[in-house]
């Protein structure tokens, strides 16, 4: 079946440090999503990636969507004490639902 | 920027009893509308895809005669968790979208089944 995996599960970085997260699909997508979770909130969207390469930023975030349309990551530059939660990749394989990551959670030391 | 409510936001029920969850889009029209089940610090499995006026798409392994899903207009979509077990307890969260672009969350519903 079409599935998503994210790799870490976990992350724990000292603030100031930089945080990754990577997402890999089993079969090519139509366009991937990425979404934050704060504890005990819900998914709020951050950006989609439609095209083959595209590289988005957001401030201190860089979204990329690689060559094949099959994998992508999440940059945090300078983590903060607000980029506490877990990060989701959401995949569309062109049938318009979303098939979510299995989610990065990301810790700052302060 | 869209906003999307879901009430109530927590419920504990008895085991055998049927809950309602109401999931509406405040100020926009949704063409479609996801109902997701998310298990404590797992993701968030997509259960049905709902659209206005016509029957919900369930996705593989949901029992779509436990989960009745009604969407009845363009801001509004119902989940019902029929005679509910304690294996049904979870985190339901919807989500909205308008043709099928980025989709806007509800806060979510904890249901506790006893």
């Amino acid at each position: 079946g079409q599935q998503v995996m994210q790799i870490p599960q976990y992350q724990h970085v000292q603030e100031g440090e930089d945080f990754t997260t990577y997402c890999n699909s089993s079969t090519t997508l139509s366009n991937i999503q990425w979404y934050k979770q704060r504890p005990g909130g819900h998914p709020v969207f951050l950006i989609q990636l439609v095209k083959s390469g595209e590289v988005k930023k957001q401030k201190r975030l860089t979204f990329q969507f690689g060559e094949a349309k099959k994998n992508s990551s999440l940059h945090i530059t300078a983590t903060q004490t607000t980029d506490v939660g877990t990060y989701f990749c959401a995949g569309d394989f062109g049938n318009e639902k979303l098939t979510f990551g299995t989610g990065t959670r990301l810790t700052i030391i302060p | 920027g869209a906003v999307v409510s879901q009430h109530p936001s927590r419920v504990i029920c008895k085991s055998g009893t049927s809950v309602k969850i109401e999931c509406r889009s405040l100020d926009f029209q949704a063409t479609t509308m996801f109902w997701y089940r998310q298990f404590p610090k797992q993701s968030l499995m997509l259960m049905a895809t709902s659209n206005e006026g016509s029957k919900a798409t369930y996705e593989q392994g949901v029992e779509k005669d436990k989960f009745l899903i009604n969407h009845a207009s363009l801001t509004l979509s119902t989940l019902t968790v029929t005679s509910a077990h304690p294996e049904d307890s979870s985190f339901y969260i919807c989500s909205a979208s308008v043709a099928y672009n980025e989709q806007f969350f509800g806060p979510g519903t904890r249901l506790t089944v006893l």
